[in-house]
């Protein structure tokens, strides 16, 4: 079992629709939790980050994390065709070497 | 400015082959990393260093040999290259490692063995 669940889709919606992106852990030890969003051929760029449960809002983008189920969310309010990528949750502990382990994405397409 | 790069972009070499990949970063960052991506889109981190000196080596084999000549680079140097090698290889900077460590990726290098 990976440390780290995340089902790599795809995801197809409308454009305009709210989207739900999800991630369950197996390690209650881990600490911080983030969002990285990917598009085709470039490199995983950061978009949230957090490191408590509860939620976190950035402008269309709110992270939610809840420790005690072991579960982390990102929605994405009014969907654009630009938001169309692959997300990636990631998670990691203060001690380690700044290892980052991470899901294994979900593809989201935004359809116009 | 780009603030993660790499080269080569793409790397096509025959099985057997010694093959390096560098990465510099002009973020002003101590730690930087390297990942591999798989085909199914899986990314695991391979090495971190942190100011020149090695922190993770995540049981990679010993074909892989890391090396940081100071703090704004970081190259990978692959021996005897095998077909389970062909991935995305991506190096990452952060400001440190300890904590929550925004990292911050370069485009990738495609190496695909033949």
């Amino acid at each position: 079992q990976k440390e780290v669940e995340q089902d790599p889709g795809p995801l197809s919606v409308p454009e305009g629709a709210i989207v739900s992106l999800n991630c369950t852990y197996s390690n209650s030890a881990f600490q911080y939790f983030m969002w990285y969003r990917q598009y085709s051929r470039k490199g995983p760029e950061l978009l949230m980050y957090t490191y408590s449960s509860g939620n976190k809002e950035d402008g269309r983008f709110t992270a939610q994390v809840d420790k005690s189920s072991k579960y982390i969310s990102l929605f994405i309010r009014d969907s654009q065709p630009s938001d169309s990528a692959t997300y990636l949750c990631a998670m990691s502990l203060y001690n380690q070497g700044g290892k980052l382990i991470f899901g294994q994405g979900t593809e989201l397409s935004v359809k116009p | 400015d780009t603030a993660v790069s790499q080269t080569p972009k793409y790397l096509v070499t025959q099985m057997g082959n010694d093959k390096s990949i560098k990465c510099e970063q002009n973020l002003g960052h101590d730690t930087m990393y390297w990942y591999k991506q798989d085909s199914k889109k899986f990314l695991k981190i391979m090495f971190s260093y942190n100011n020149k000196e090695l922190i993770i080596n995540e049981t990679v084999p010993n074909r892989f040999s890391p090396k940081s000549p100071d703090k704004a680079h970081l190259n990978l140097h692959i021996n005897s290259l095998e077909l389970g090698d062909s991935a995305v290889y991506f190096c990452a900077s952060s400001q440190e490692y300890q904590g929550i460590q925004p990292q911050h990726f370069g485009d990738g290098t495609r190496l695909s063995i033949l």
